[in-house]
């Protein structure tokens, strides 16, 4: 199976800082690597999918790169909004492909 | 917009059973592919399993530890999906998520239901 790590498990920013999340596999997983944003309450809603595309509607200072073992999310400015849990998922051998534990980003 | 919602969770025996279902909106579920996922407290988010359109073939795929346990269905006249889960372990004790598989996105997981909680204890 492949392990999906994510670093750090928290992460304390203020409105306006960047963030930047973590997430490596344990063997390659190609550009097979989402993320997704979970805040209390509600369903997770994908941002990024093959390491680097932003779905529909995600807006642009949400960024992803990487391939291969490593891989990052990066929030420009956090917003308000955009104090949630993020997930890394890699589905190179989807399914049952494998999510990571997930990184809090609160203020 | 694309709706999911889940129904049917709650609190069962271990052993016992339960089903699951999801109403989707939004999307022409006859020709989507979806999924079951759970979050099973402290150990993170797991597939459990996947059934694709009757068009593709209906066929089904499981997470190992569910495998003869748990069986996926669907009603497309209804938009509705479902997860018969027999045989209930602690261990199956998670929040239960429909998603569509590879919908709009090159992802497999690109829409979420809410989610609904099954607690299995005595």
């Amino acid at each position: 199976e492949i392990v999906m790590t994510q670093s750090p498990a928290t992460l304390s920013l203020s409105p306006g800082e960047r963030a930047t999340l973590s997430c490596r596999a344990s063997q390659s997983v190609s550009d097979k690597l989402a993320w997704y944003q979970q805040k209390r309450g509600q369903a997770p809603k994908l941002l990024i999918y093959n390491a680097s595309t932003r779905a529909t509607g995600i807006p642009a200072r949400f960024s992803g790169s990487g391939s291969g073992t490593e891989f990052t999310l990066t929030i420009s400015s956090l917003q308000s909004e955009d104090f949630a849990v993020y997930f890394c998922q890699q589905y190179d051998n989807w399914p049952p492909g494998t999510f990571g534990r997930g990184t809090k980003v609160e203020i | 917009e694309v709706q999911l919602v889940e129904s049917g969770g709650g609190l069962v025996k271990p052993g016992g059973s339960l089903r699951l279902s999801c109403a989707a909106s939004g999307i022409i579920f006859r020709n989507a592919w979806m999924n079951w996922v759970r979050h099973v407290p402290g150990k993170g988010l797991e597939w459990v399993g996947r059934i694709k359109s009757k068009v593709d073939g209906g066929t089904t795929d499981y997470a190992a530890p569910v495998k003869g346990r748990f069986t996926i269905s669907r009603d497309d006249s209804r938009d509705t999906l479902f997860l018969q889960m027999n045989s209930l372990k602690p261990e199956d004790t998670a929040v239960y998520y429909c998603t569509t598989d590879h919908w709009v996105a090159a992802a497999p997981n690109d829409y979420w239901g809410q989610g609904t909680l099954v607690t299995v204890s005595s």
